[in-house]
């Protein structure tokens, strides 16, 4: 069965970092393209950051280019996303998101972290 | 950014009654591979979201025979034939083909 379980979510300052972390399991996790998204209490999904499957090839929404740094450990079958410089408006649940193959993308999405900027 | 804009975005369904969502997107979706990367979305109330429906048409496995998507170019439709109360939930679009992949704003549907 896929599984992908996020963690490190928590209340932190405006200006300060985060690292979350998505844990894999039921597949071949080296194989995968992988993103995450993000909600915003009561709105709707934004895309945030992908990254290719040996690592080798990112992308980050504008929203957080600069700031946000998505990476992964293959041999841990993890996923990670190193958030500095935090704002107010980062707040939201962020969700770790597999890309199938052959271009059935977003085809499972993690339980998801609560990430609270505010001082 | 390809805007994704659905309609309506709040809907009141009978139970047993047949349900439409529309999204629109600002460019076509038909990427260089020949595909349509659409994809729809449900996301029941406290859950994550699940994908109900890939490349415009091709329902996920599990997906109840009542979802069924349509389109081309630029217009795409979700429907579901007889909504069931487990149907209750926010829908979204989203595009695949351009980057940054994008989100429509998502449709809520309720029972009457």
């Amino acid at each position: 069965e896929v599984q992908m379980v996020e963690s490190g979510g928590g209340s932190v300052q405006p200006g300060g970092s985060l690292r979350l972390s998505c844990t894999a399991s039921g597949f071949t996790f080296s194989n995968y393209w992988m993103n995450w998204v993000r909600q915003a209490p009561g709105e709707g999904l934004v895309w945030v950051s992908f990254i290719n499957s040996d690592g080798g090839r990112t992308g980050h929404a504008d929203s957080v280019n600069g700031r946000f740094t998505v990476s992964r450990d293959n041999a841990k079958n993890t996923l990670y996303l190193q958030m500095n410089s935090l704002r107010a408006e980062d707040t939201a649940i962020y969700y770790c998101v597999r890309d199938g193959r052959d271009g059935s993308l977003f085809d499972y999405w993690g339980q998801g972290t609560l990430v609270t900027v505010s001082s | 950014d390809v805007v994704m804009t659905q309609s309506p975005l709040s809907l009141s369904v009978t139970l047993g009654q047949p349900a439409s969502i529309s999204c629109r997107s600002s460019q076509g979706l038909v990427y260089s591979d020949g595909d349509i990367y659409l994809n729809w979305f449900q996301q029941r109330p406290g859950q994550s979201p699940r994908r109900l429906i890939y490349k415009v048409s091709n329902r996920d496995s599990g997906v109840p025979d009542r979802f069924s998507g349509s389109g081309s170019g630029t217009d795409f439709t979700l429907k579901i034939s007889r909504v069931e109360a487990e149907d209750v939930g926010v829908y979204y679009c989203m595009q695949g083909t351009h980057w940054p992949r994008t989100f429509g704003q998502g449709t809520n549907v309720e029972i009457k």
